[in-house]
């Protein structure tokens, strides 16, 4: 079972440039969401989707965009890279119900920013 | 602001022992409640989830909720060094958003 499946793993980017994060999950969950942790810290949702066509920010939204075509995918767009952007980025999904389901997630992109 | 705390630790116990970690939320509307693990370098993995005021048991984990005083715990009976990680507990109100907290990182030493 892949679950959810991230790519790159790994990435170091240059001031400026741009790139996406790529996030696929083959459950048929409905919510998928993006997550940043720094070292030491939490993590900070940065965009959530409930639904193709659907998508809303997060408590970090600033810096990043996202899209919502398929229910499979759900790609983390960052334009302009700055050196604040280095981090994890885990991307999640889960399925609606009427009860609250937990996240399944993704292995992580780890990407430097220089 | 829906906040979620922990103690950031380390807490560290002997092998063997139960280790304890606690968590407290703010919105008094959460309804759900899930306990990830995460070791470093690797994502989080869910362990417990919680609904209901009380205790729920899985192998040498142990959830207890208590909605009145907004407090849900983990104990980890029997503790061994690959306990050793990070938990993240995570509070949801039957909406699309989760809160994390920040964690407490564990140390289970031989």
């Amino acid at each position: 079972n892949a679950g959810v499946t991230q790519t790159p793993k790994f990435r170091i980017l240059k001031i400026g440039q741009s790139m996406t994060l790529q996030c696929t999950q083959d459950m048929n969950h409905n919510y998928m969401y993006w997550y940043r942790q720094d070292p030491g810290m939490g993590l900070k949702l940065i965009y959530y989707s409930v639904g193709a066509g659907i998508t809303d920010k997060g408590e970090v939204p600033n810096g990043y965009n996202v899209s919502r075509s398929t229910t499979e995918d759900f790609p983390l767009r960052l334009e302009l890279a700055a050196p604040s952007q280095t981090s994890v980025y885990f991307c999640a999904s889960s399925r609606r119900t009427g009860d609250s389901q937990p996240q399944h997630f993704g292995d992580g992109t780890r990407l430097s920013i220089l | 602001q829906k906040e979620v705390e922990q103690n950031s630790g380390p807490l560290s116990v002997p092998e063997g022992a139960i280790a304890s970690l606690n968590c407290t939320y703010s919105d008094r509307g959460s309804q759900s409640f899930f306990w990830y693990r995460q070791y470093s370098g690797k994502s989080p993995e869910l362990i417990m989830s919680i609904y209901s005021n009380g205790d729920k048991e899985d192998g040498r984990f142990t959830a207890q909720l208590n909605k009145a005083s907004q407090y849900v715990s983990l104990l980890i009976r029997d503790s061994q060094p690959s306990d050793s990680a990070t938990y993240l507990c995570a509070v949801n109100n039957y909406g699309q958003n989760f809160v994390f907290g920040p964690g407490t990182r564990l140390s289970v030493l031989p």
